[in-house]
């Protein structure tokens, strides 16, 4: 079993939809938690970055962290077509690498 | 420039030839990681560095790799005498510090015929 796990779609979407992405984890140690956007052919490219548990908000998105469920979401409003790409979990602690699930590629159709 | 570079972006190498992958990273920089990403997956740890010292090359998966970052700038990532499993897309990341945000460039995606 890998360390971050993470469904990898598709997930397909009408346009406006509200998208929950999701993964789960096992090594406690984890407290750094980021989402990365990865477009065909493209590096990662990061969208949100969070310590510990709690949310944060930005613009259509919204990331939440519950530690004690090893449990980390990416949410994101008002879905558009130029969401469409796949979308990267990834975490650090005590190493400082950061590890990355195997991504969930998401279509929102128009 | 703003972000961290890559070159080549792409590269074919024909089977047992070496390779060389550059990486320049953001300016002042201290963190710089090394990925590989085979397609449909993730990026999977290669190799970290803090300035210049290779501080842990544990995802490295063979002695045919090498990396280098002998001014704790732009570092290079050597293949020797490649294999057709080694073609993926080879990503370089880097953060200010430890643990902080890390910004990746766009990879070199490596073909081996």
């Amino acid at each position: 079993q890998k360390e971050v796990e993470q469904d990898p779609g598709p997930l397909s979407v009408p346009e406006g939809a509200i998208v929950s992405l999701n993964c789960t984890y096992s090594n406690s140690a984890f407290q750094y938690f980021m989402w990365y956007r990865q477009y065909s052919r493209k590096g990662p490219e990061l969208l949100m970055y969070t310590y510990s548990s709690g949310n944060k908000e930005d613009g259509r998105f919204t990331a939440q962290v519950d530690k004690s469920s090893k449990y980390i979401s990416l949410f994101i409003r008002d879905s558009q077509p130029s969401d469409s790409a796949t979308y990267l979990c990834a975490m650090s602690g005590g190493s400082y690498i950061p590890t990355f699930g195997r991504g969930t590629s998401l279509i929102v159709h128009p | 420039g703003a972000g961290v570079s890559q070159s080549p972006r792409y590269k074919v190498a024909k089977r047992g030839q070496d390779v060389a992958l550059r990486c320049d990273p953001i300016s002042g920089h201290v963190s710089l990681f090394w990925y590989q990403q085979a397609l449909g997956q993730g990026p999977e740890f290669l190799t970290y560095f803090q300035n210049e010292a290779q501080l842990d090359k544990s995802g490295l998966p063979s002695d045919r790799f090498f990396a280098e970052r002998p001014e704790g700038s732009v570092s290079t990532l050597k293949i020797q005498r490649t294999q057709q499993e080694d073609s993926a897309v080879y990503l370089c990341a880097s953060s200010l510090n430890m643990n902080t945000e890390a910004f990746f460039g766009q990879g070199t995606r490596l073909t081996v015929v």
